[in-house]
C-alpha cells in the first residue's frame, strides 16, 4: 500500500493563480481530511469528507474549495492564491472515528509558497 | 468544548536521560488520544494511541503514554532519550466525532 499520496511536493505561486492539490489514499478510508500547518504552529482543519459526494467545511474554509467524486480522492482547490495561504499542507485519511479505525494517516505534505 | 493544551511548546533533554512531554485535555466524551511526531520537513507519523482500552499505553521507537481520566491528562514519556527523537510532538484528542484536535506541538530538543 502507498497509503496517502499527495502531488506536488512543493509548488510556487504568484497572487491571484490557482492550483488543485492533490490527495489519494488506497486504504478505502471514508474519511479524508485536509490541514494546513502554518511555520511553528499545529494543524488547522481546511476541510473534511466522511465519504464519496459529503465535504465539509473546518476550522479555515475561506480560500479553499473540495470535492470527494471517489473514496480514493480528496483534491484542494486554491481559486484565487494568497500570500496568507503560505503554507505546508497535510491530507490525512482515517477508516472512521471508532472500533480501532481512528488513526488518521498522513502525506508527505505539500509545501505551498505564495509571492 | 473539546481541546487540547500542551504544557511545553519547548522541552530539551540530554541525550540517554528521561523524556516528559505534557498534555491535557477537555473532552465531554470518552475520547480516542493520539501521540504523533513530526521530524523536519517531514509528514506526521503516529506514535500511539489510546482507545478505551489499557491506560498504558505502548508506542514505537520505546515511547509511552498513561490515559489519566482524573486528571484528563495523556503524558508522554521515553525511559532514555536518543539524538534521532528530537522532532515535534503533537498530541491530538478524537472527542467522539469526526474532527480531530490537535495542540499546538512540542519541540523536544536532544543535546549531546
Amino acid at each position: 500500500n502507498a497509503g496517502v499520496t499527495q502531488t506536488p511536493k512543493f509548488r510556487i505561486l504568484k497572487i491571484g493563480q490557482s492550483m488543485t492539490l492533490q490527495c489519494t489514499q488506497d486504504m478505502n478510508h471514508n474519511y479524508m481530511y485536509w490541514y494546513r500547518q502554518d511555520p511553528g504552529m499545529g494543524l488547522k482543519l481546511i476541510y473534511y469528507s466522511v465519504g464519496a459526494g459529503i465535504t465539509d467545511k473546518g476550522e479555515v474554509p475561506n480560500g479553499y474549495n473540495v470535492s470527494r467524486s471517489t473514496t480514493e480522492d480528496f483534491p484542494l482547490r486554491l481559486e484565487l492564491a494568497a500570500p496568507s495561504q503560505t503554507s505546508v499542507y497535510f491530507c490525512a485519511s482515517s477508516g472512521g472515528t471508532s472500533g480501532g479505525q481512528e488513526t488518521q494517516y498522513f502525506g508527505p505534505g505539500t509545501r505551498l509558497l505564495v509571492l | 468544548a473539546q481541546s487540547v493544551t500542551q504544557l511545553d511548546s519547548h522541552v530539551s533533554v540530554s541525550e540517554g536521560t528521561p523524556v516528559l512531554l505534557r498534555c491535557n485535555y477537555s473532552s465531554s466524551y470518552s475520547p480516542s488520544l493520539f501521540w504523533y511526531v513530526q521530524h523536519p520537513n517531514k509528514g506526521l507519523q503516529l506514535l500511539l494511541k489510546y482507545t478505551s482500552a489499557a491506560t498504558l499505553v505502548k508506542g514505537i521507537n520505546g515511547f509511552e503514554a498513561e490515559f489519566k481520566k482524573s486528571e484528563t491528562s495523556f503524558h508522554l514519556t521515553k525511559p532514555s532519550a536518543h539524538m534521532s527523537d528530537a522532532a515535534e510532538y503533537f498530541c491530538v484528542v478524537l472527542p467522539g466525532t469526526y474532527k480531530y484536535i490537535f495542540g499546538t506541538g512540542t519541540r523536544l530538543k536532544v543535546l549531546a
